[in-house]
């Protein structure tokens, strides 16, 4: 069974960049995508974007898309999505979860990253 | 590709049948899966490719539908059950969720 391990709390100034990371273990990293997903408070899952640990490619959601880089690290098993110039809706819960190559859905997920961007 | 959830909140009781239902704004085929959140705590899959019953959900969640229009039907309520709701489509570009349903004890 898959494990997902996420990095702990941030408190980031409004104008900088988060950077958080995703340890997996338990599977083949390169088998399956890696989604990213965010919650702000009190609000519905909104989704982020993927990469996929086998050749790095990426996909965003047009939300984000020019302010997030998603990458992949085979040498640790480890996703990490960096987030720049931060805005106080960025803060939120970060989740990331693996998805399979056929669009099955997110089927584990990590404990989940806390993103507080102070003005 | 936008997707609608209805009802938004559900007041209902232990042993209650409930249907969520989930609409696409364009055809998403099967590609769609359906979450259970409760508070303080990832979501976690139950249902893919829109009837398929994750590994160790129990039987009494069912997903139905194909193109635009899904349900999620959740028989003999039970207490752990009660929790936001969430669709999510694995066909566009776009990965969208629903806005989510939110079950509460009557």
């Amino acid at each position: 069974e898959a494990q997902v391990e996420q990095s702990g709390t941030e408190v980031k100034r409004a104008g900088a960049t988060v950077k958080i990371s995703c340890k997996v273990s338990g599977y083949t990293f390169t088998d399956f995508y890696m989604h990213w997903v965010q919650q702000a408070p009190g609000k519905g899952l909104e989704w982020v974007g993927l990469v996929d640990p086998e050749d790095g490619d990426t996909r965003y959601s047009e939300k984000f898309q020019g302010r997030v880089a998603i990458t992949a690290d085979t040498s640790t098993d480890t996703v990490y999505m960096e987030l720049n110039s931060l805005i106080s809706e960025d803060t939120a819960v970060y989740y990331c979860a693996t998805g399979s190559r056929h669009r099955y859905g997110l089927d584990s997920w990590g404990q989940g990253t806390l993103v507080t961007v102070a003005s | 590709i936008q997707l609608t959830q209805s009802p938004s909140f559900l007041s209902t009781s232990v042993g209650d049948r409930v249907t969520i239902t989930c609409r696409a704004s364009q055809d998403v085929a099967s590609f769609l899966a359906w979450y259970q959140q409760k508070p303080g705590k990832a979501p976690k899959l139950l249902i893919y490719a829109a009837s398929t019953l994750f590994s160790g959900v129990p039987s009494r969640f069912r997903g139905s539908g194909s193109g635009t229009e899904f349900t999620l039907t959740i028989n003999s309520l039970q207490p752990e059950d009660f929790a936001t709701y969430y669709c999510q489509e694995l066909h566009s570009y776009s990965h969208s969720f629903g806005q989510g349903t939110k079950l509460e004890i009557k």
